[in-house]
């Protein structure tokens, strides 16, 4: 069974400063990827960042970056310097590879960004 | 970046009518589209799975019937809510995947706001 878990349901951070949100996951793939998405109160689902479960090193886009810690079965997001663009939505995903096409979202934590 | 398209972006109409929205991927083949429907402060729950030339798979407890899906180019899929009600109200939310692969992310539509009076 496929599961992921985000314990957050709200975060506030300070501008300017770093926030981790949290994401764990079960799976029984051997080979998965794991994803994040941003969803702005516009809706529109923005594809952040992505690591694969064989990567050995932590993915990093920009102000984001992925804590991947395996062996925890954890992928926490990091965003630096935050900004208050960055108020939204943050879902994390896992899709395995014999899992065909389907991807499973967390329920989601909702951050808010303070001047 | 690989684009998709979801149109319209907001439909309100009257109880009964049928509504269909469409689902473009713009620059790449998508073989399988998904459907989402979302309701307000919680996550996507997917509703079907579509592939190009055949039936799309519905997940449990949501009506084929009710919800028509079409995906008959592997660069189009179209949702139709048919006899729509007010509990059929929604954020109905599109994605395309160029592959099956672990690595490949889903890249989704702006999405549908969908209110029926």
């Amino acid at each position: 069974a496929q599961k992921i878990t985000q314990t957050q349901p709200g975060m506030f951070v300070q501008e300017k400063e770093a926030v981790t949100l949290d994401c764990t996951y079960d799976t029984s793939d051997q080979s998965y990827g794991l994803f994040w998405y941003k969803q702005p109160s516009s809706g529109e689902m923005i594809f952040l960042i992505y690591q694969g479960s064989y990567d050995e090193q932590n993915a990093t886009e920009g102000r984001y970056s992925l804590n991947f810690q395996k062996a925890r079965k954890s992928a926490n997001l990091v965003i630096s310097a935050s900004q208050l663009g960055d108020s939204a939505m943050y879902f994390c995903a896992m899709r395995g590879d014999n899992t065909g096409n389907q991807f499973y979202f967390g329920t989601g934590t909702s951050l808010t960004v303070i001047p | 970046g690989a684009v998709v398209s979801q149109h319209p972006s907001w439909v309100i109409c009257k109880s009964g009518t049928s509504v269909k929205i469409e689902c473009r991927s713009l620059d790449f083949q998508a073989t399988t589209m998904f459907w989402y429907r979302q309701f307000p402060k919680q996550s996507l729950m997917l509703m079907a799975t579509s592939n190009e030339g055949s039936k799309a798979t519905y997940e449990q407890g949501v009506e084929k019937d009710k919800f028509l899906i079409n995906h008959a180019s592997l660069t189009l899929s179209t949702l139709t809510v048919t006899s729509a009600h007010p509990e059929d109200s929604s954020f109905y939310i599109c994605s395309a995947s160029s592959g099956a692969r672990g690595n490949q992310p889903q890249h989704f539509g702006d999405g549908t706001r969908l209110s029926i009076l």
